[in-house]
């Protein structure tokens, strides 16, 4: 089955540090890739997408993700992170009409 | 665009009572998608529609719930009888052709209903 996996359930990072979300998909022909941000009680926000062309795609807030085929792989970057960034993101991937998500990774940015 | 609209934001229930959960999509949004959101589980797909028909309700957990679109502004999620283990939050989404759906684009959420079955 097509599916997407999240290595980390929790990252935790110093302010101003850069971080990286991990997240791997099983090998399929085409492959349409995403990450979502769910702030405390809120619902999910797109925060970028890939569907083809480059590479290296970029989203809101200054993150930023790579889609790697030979590692099957889809990180999540940001270079220096927010208190504000402390959130959970979800990395997805459409399958026809439906997306299917990650178990989510818990971002707690400190001070 | 005030996004996808979704109410109540909270529901407090007694175990056997009927909950009605409703969501307004995105206008011109053809697509519209019911989630349910728990710690053991994470994100559950329940039912999704397009153009107003659904299209696969393999995720609803039982007979218990139900999901209706009559228009392309308006949906609904039943549970009759509710128990405590519907509690969890429930998302609706919509995605539209310029969105796209699953492989095209991505979808916009509403801010989600908190349904607490006592």
């Amino acid at each position: 089955a097509q599916s997407v996996t999240q290595l980390d359930s929790q990252v935790p990072v110093f302010e101003e540090a850069p971080v990286e979300l991990r997240c791997n998909y099983s090998s399929s022909v085409s492959v349409y890739l995403f990450w979502y941000v769910q702030y405390p009680n809120q619902g999910l926000q797109l925060l970028l997408k890939y569907l083809s062309g480059s590479t290296l795609v970029k989203g809101i807030n200054g993150f930023e993700a790579e889609f790697n085929k030979s590692q099957t792989s889809f990180h999540l970057r940001k270079p220096s992170v927010h208190i504000s960034d402390t959130a959970e993101y979800f990395c997805a991937r459409g399958v026809g009409f439906k997306t299917i998500f990650g178990a989510g990774t818990r971002l707690f940015v400190k001070a | 665009d005030a996004g996808v609209i979704q109410s109540p934001r909270h529901e407090v229930t007694e175990m056997g009572q009927e909950v009605t959960l409703r969501c307004k999509p995105i206008s011109g949004h053809n697509s519209l998608f019911w989630y349910r959101q728990t710690m053991m589980r994470g994100l559950e797909l329940l039912i999704y529609f397009n153009n107003n028909v659904p299209i696969d309700d393999s995720g609803m957990p039982e007979d218990r719930f139900s999901a209706k679109m009559p228009n392309a502004s308006f949906s609904t999620l039943k549970i009759q009888p509710s128990e405590p283990r519907d509690s969890a939050v429930y998302f609706c989404a919509s995605s539209g052709p310029g969105t796209g759906g699953g492989e095209a684009g991505g979808y916009t959420f509403g801010s989600g209903t908190r349904l607490t079955v006592v």
